[in-house]
């Protein structure tokens, strides 16, 4: 079965630090995602990304946050000047067209970001 | 903006036994209603989910219900078992291609 790919599965950072967070989605799928969770919270939506730019946002995806498809598979996330309150898993998805009526989001297995 | 409430946060019943975790919404114009599993430390994965034409959709021992018009859907699992344990999330959306706007959980233990 296709699977999102996340690298690095845990990521240790200082605060202030930049970090990038790595994704590779399912070859065949148009639409991409990064949402968070903070631990032992729900899962936040951070954005989508259609047609090679954000769809959607979120309050939380502020001007901290930065998308990049360097090339036609790889999605990366940078986080600048990271904070404390930052510390999250981070997860890739992505999804089939919205004209798809079967099989939802498919998400990445997540990037345990710790700042300290 | 959507906002999705889950009942209850946690949840123990016995083997064998049924368990049922509600969810309401708020934007009538959601219409993508999915139900994610996820286990301790690992991702979310879809369960089941249905959409907004359709009341009732059944996957063996799971069921989702949608009552569009009170706006709230339910998860049921049928004859409980153990590796049934696990964090449920119910999610909102107006299609699948949009943003999953989550509830925040229903930690379900089934004990033997």
């Amino acid at each position: 079965e296709p699977e999102v790919t996340q690298t690095p599965s845990h990521q240790v950072t200082q605060m202030g630090q930049e970090v990038i967070l790595r994704c590779v989605p399912i070859s065949n799928h148009l639409y991409f995602y990064w949402y968070r969770q903070i631990l032992g919270q729900k899962v936040e939506f951070l954005f989508s990304f259609y047609n090679n730019e954000i769809s959607e946002k979120s309050e939380i995806f502020d001007d901290q946050f930065s998308v990049e498809r360097p090339d036609g598979s790889n999605f990366t996330l940078k986080i600048r000047s990271t904070k404390l309150e930052d510390s999250a898993m981070y997860f890739c998805a992505s999804s089939p067209t919205m004209t798809r009526t079967r099989n939802g989001y498919t998400f990445g297995s997540g990037t345990r970001l710790t700042v300290v | 903006g959507e906002n999705v409430e889950q009942h209850p946060s946690t949840l123990s019943v016995q083997e064998g036994d049924s368990a049922v975790i509600k969810c309401t919404y708020s934007d009538s114009a959601s219409n993508y209603f999915p139900w994610y599993k996820q286990e301790l430390g690992k991702r979310p994965q879809l369960i089941i989910d249905i959409r907004s034409n359709v009341g009732e959709k059944k996957d063996q021992r799971i069921a989702v219900t949608l009552n569009k018009t009170a706006k709230h859907f339910s998860l049921h699992i049928t004859e409980t078992q153990p590796e049934d344990s696990a964090v449920y999330f119910c999610a909102a959306s107006i299609n699948s291609g949009y943003a999953l706007n989550f509830g925040k959980g229903t930690s379900l233990l089934v004990t033997p």
